[in-house]
């Protein structure tokens, strides 16, 4: 059965503390991985797409890295404005359904 | 400006009563799904259209109906709602099956 797990369920970080965030991914083959920022009271907003083993994406201090079991979102000095929930999804090869993760909490102290 | 648009954002009704949640796009996206939301289950897939007229089952889909007679809409239909779809609602669509998604903001429901 395809699975999406993610760990921590939490993380309490202070200001410019470095951190990753983790994806792992069962699936037959993976057309897609997939992370959102979920801020509370709203919709996910997309972040990254990966679709294949040792891509990487950068947007201002994120970073998401891929490989074949699982993927990375890299926070890099990160600020209180990056507290929200991250979301991972995949999308298995042959299979039109989106499995997201439950997602980590992530809470930036000033 | 792109935008799915979820109606209404707020609702309590009763066990029973026959809903419908709207969604609309307007950025001429072919694939649009519904997801529910719960504290401790994450967001999981009700049911997803690859285009006009094609709709197909998600991990969740008991209870659901959903229709895509055009493109740009795709409504969420319970017809007997029970407790156990009090819920936070999502509906998103993208360009294509393996293309991101933007979300609306959602719809709470509640079924008395």
């Amino acid at each position: 059965e395809d699975q999406v797990t993610q760990s921590p369920e939490a993380l309490r970080l202070q200001e410019g503390e470095s951190s990753s965030l983790n994806c792992s991914y069962t699936v037959s083959g993976l057309r897609g991985l997939f992370w959102y920022r979920q801020d509370p009271g709203k919709g996910p907003e997309f972040l990254f797409t990966l679709y294949s083993a040792g891509e990487e994406k950068e947007k201002e201090r994120l970073k998401a890295t891929l490989t074949k079991k699982e993927s990375f979102l890299h926070i890099t000095a990160p600020k209180p404005e990056d507290s929200a929930t991250y979301l991972c999804a995949v999308q298995a090869r042959g299979d039109d359904k989106i499995i997201f993760g439950k997602g980590t909490r992530l809470h930036i102290l000033p | 400006e792109a935008q799915v648009t979820q109606n209404p954002r707020y609702l309590i009704t009763v066990t029973g009563k026959k809903l419908t949640v709207t969604c609309s796009q307007n950025m001429n996206h072919e694939y649009m799904s519904w997801y529910r939301q719960d504290p401790g289950l994450g967001l999981r897939q009700i049911y997803y259209s690859m285009n006009v007229e094609v709709t197909d089952k998600g991990d969740v889909p008991e209870g659901y109906k959903v229709s895509r007679k055009e493109k740009r809409n795709f409504p969420l239909i319970l017809e007997s709602p029970s407790p156990n779809q009090t819920s936070l609602y999502f509906c998103a669509s993208s360009l294509g099956q393996n293309q991101p998604q933007h979300f609306g903001d959602g719809t709470r429901l509640s079924i008395l």
